[in-house]
């Protein structure tokens, strides 16, 4: 099992603030990497796969880097409709995993 | 228009069986995978496992193998995860969600989500 250590679980920012999120992996994984954003009530949306490609639709303030154990997100300047919680996922081997989450409130 | 829709909530008792739904449309349907996320409330997302319409190939996460069972009828382009005698630990949101490939070892990340289906267990 490929454990996952997201970081920080909380993260409380202001809009127009550049934020990071990280995520480690207890081994490298390559690429395979995904990042979800989940609001309140809401089902997780795709926001990059293999740890650096923006979907489609994505805002390009979002942005994904790393390889191998660590991996990053960064909103490079946060939005009122960016205030959610974060995951990532990989998928280089079963079983799939996630990291535990990361809420970006307002501060 | 890729769409994932699952069945309505549901409240049940302990000991009781159950089975939800999610219908593919947009896409073909036996073409891509289907995976179910377990959310507990205030919590993560938790791999259940993952079934090809198209054949039926499943696999199970080992923390659901034997706890859950995961089908899919292709004629009506729907997937299944049920329960046999549910306890009130399987309260949740449960996500069904499309993946476009998967290998003996692994499946590319989810790309499209259903709207969830909320299982409360209570006596």
């Amino acid at each position: 099992v490929i454990w996952m250590t997201q970081s920080p679980s909380l993260l409380s920012a202001s809009t127009g603030d550049r934020v990071t999120i990280s995520c480690r992996m207890s081994q490298g994984i390559s690429s395979y990497l995904a990042w979800y954003q989940q609001k309140p009530g809401k089902a997780p949306e795709l926001l990059i796969s293999a740890a650096s490609t923006l979907q489609s639709g994505v805002p390009s303030r979002f942005s994904g880097s790393g390889s191998g154990t660590d991996f990053t997100l960064t909103i490079s300047c946060l939005q009122s409709e960016d205030f959610a919680t974060y995951y990532c996922q990989q998928y280089y081997s079963f079983p799939l995993t996630f990291g535990g989450g990361t809420k970006v409130e307002i501060k | 228009e890729v769409q994932l829709v699952q069945s309505g909530a549901e409240v049940k008792k302990p000991g009781e069986s159950l089975k939800i739904s999610c219908k593919g449309s947009g896409y073909s349907f036996t073409s891509y995978w289907i995976g179910w996320v377990r959310q507990m409330p205030g919590k993560g997302l938790e791999w259940m496992g993952i079934i090809y319409p198209g054949d039926s190939d499943t696999r199970y996460s080992p923390s659901f193998q034997g706890q859950v069972t995961i089908s899919a009828d292709k004629s009506i382009s729907t997937a299944y995860l049920q329960w046999s005698s549910l306890k009130a630990s399987d309260t949740a949101m449960y996500y069904c969600a499309r993946l476009p490939y998967c290998s003996s070892t692994s499946c590319f990340n989810f790309d499209y989500w259903g709207q969830g289906t909320l299982v409360t267990v209570s006596s």
